[in-house]
């Protein structure tokens, strides 16, 4: 199966600051990285697919990137609806493996 | 936009079953892959398998794939998932996921197993 390593598992941040999370693949699978965005008692919510690319929506501050097996996602100022938390998903290869996920905190 | 929704809440007592369903009305049902994914309170999601619409093929992780079926109706474009001889460790919520990237999500489906 593939890992992906997610980190931080959580961080603390104010509004208005920029916030980066990453996840690290196992083994290469291309650009097939999903973000997704759970505020607490809500179902997670698609930011990022393509790993770059964005949903309809989804505001321009957030973004993703990719170098090689490494992932992130950035928030680049921070909203008070931005605190949640944020997961990322491998989808080339069965079985789909999430991160372990970071929660974003005040 | 597609919307997904999810049948209502379930009680059940350890060693029985539970079928979840997920509904869409996107006209392109036959077209979609649905995921199913599994987030125990507090903890992070765990994603369980997958049923493509067209063929009906499923793919499941290895440690569900025992107790879980997922099947579809492509009538009433409405996906399941059957959870078998349910422990008290599979009280979470259920989710299904529309799509390779699990672009779209269903609200939810809480299962409580307890005796």
């Amino acid at each position: 199966d593939i890992q992906m390593t997610q980190s931080p598992s959580s961080l603390s941040a104010s509004i208005g600051d920029r916030v980066t999370i990453t996840c690290r693949a196992s083994q290469d699978i291309g650009w097939h990285v999903s973000w997704f965005q759970q505020r607490p008692g809500k179902a997670p919510k698609s930011l990022i697919y393509g790993a770059t690319s964005l949903q309809p929506g989804v505001p321009s501050r957030i973004s993703g990137s990719r170098s090689g097996t490494d992932f992130t996602l950035t928030l680049s100022s921070l909203q008070s609806e931005d605190f949640a938390a944020y997961y990322c998903l491998q989808y080339k290869a069965y079985p789909r493996t999430f991160g372990q996920g970071t929660r974003v905190d005040i | 936009q597609v919307h997904l929704v999810q049948s209502g809440a379930e009680v059940q007592k350890p060693g029985a079953s539970v079928k979840v369903s997920c509904k869409t009305s996107d006209y392109n049902f036959n077209s979609y892959a649905f995921n199913w994914v599994r987030q125990v309170p507090g903890q992070g999601l765990e994603w369980m398998g997958v049923i493509t619409t067209q063929s009906g093929n499923t793919n499941y992780e290895l440690k569900f794939q025992d107790r879980v079926t997922m099947t579809r109706d492509t009538a009433t474009s409405t996906v399941y998932m059957e959870v078998r001889n349910l422990r008290s460790d599979d009280t979470a919520m259920y989710y299904c996921a529309l799509g390779s990237g699990l672009d779209y999500w269903g609200q939810g489906t809480l299962v409580t197993v307890s005796s």
